[in-house]
């Protein structure tokens, strides 16, 4: 198993800021991958962040919008730019457990962000 | 992009009876996987079924697969209130993929005391 650090838990923003979100992890993983959940909606994957490469992207998320940090093995970060109301989600960091595809995976806390 | 749909989108029992859930995708899959949230916090893995396997059993939760019809069920028995979350299913597809996870529109299970 896993166990994810995420900070901050939750924030309000000003529209036009940027804000970082922090995943911590208990142990060293190849990748961790960053979700966005949108009120009242499902989770959809923004990134996938290797370390020691760029992260890589999904459709419809692009770099400048959600710069991804990923300096080591256990640490990653988001970064949310120039925010709207619009990017008032929950935002979540995920791991799995070991490598292979029959793998479960693990989630922070998640950080709940509201943009006024 | 969204997996598939989830039925029903929200279900309200009283505690003891047991609880259906579908999830319908559209690609093919290494893996379908139920996750649950609480209040809109972190996910917590519920089970694993594999793209060989029909039928899972974990505790009071039974998974079913359907391949040919893409399609799962999740049935939780003797409910709980404790058990009230909304439910996810998410899918591994073929490839590389591992660790992405697609996800289903979930749903919301209410279980009265």
């Amino acid at each position: 198993s896993a166990v994810i650090s995420q900070k901050p838990s939750r924030d309000i923003c000003q529209r036009g800021t940027s804000l970082t979100i922090q995943c911590q992890v208990d142990s060293q993983v190849t990748m961790m991958f960053w979700y966005r959940q949108q009120p009242g909606q499902s989770l959809t994957l923004i990134a996938t962040a290797n370390q020691g490469s760029e992260a890589t992207y999904e459709s419809g998320f692009v770099i400048d919008k959600f710069p991804i940090s990923r300096p080591n093995l256990t640490f990653s970060t988001l970064t949310v730019s120039n925010m709207s109301p619009e990017d008032s989600s929950i935002y979540l960091c995920s791991v799995v457990g070991r490598e292979g595809v029959n793998t479960e995976a693990f989630f922070g806390q998640g950080t709940r962000l509201t943009v006024v | 992009s969204q997996q598939g749909e989830e039925d029903p989108q929200a279900l309200s029992i009283q505690e003891g009876e047991n609880a259906t859930m579908n999830c319908s995708y559209k690609t093919s899959i290494n893996n379908l996987q139920w996750y649950r949230q609480n209040s809109g916090r972190g996910l917590v893995h519920l089970i694993l079924i594999r793209s060989n396997e029909r039928e899972k059993h974990s505790g009071r939760l039974r998974v079913t697969l359907d391949t040919s019809k893409k399609s799962s069920s999740l049935l939780i028995t003797a409910s709980r209130a404790a058990d009230t979350a909304s439910y996810f299913c998410a899918t591994v597809g073929g490839g590389t993929s591992y660790g992405k996870l697609t996800f289903g529109q979930g749903t919301i299970l209410t279980v009265h005391p």
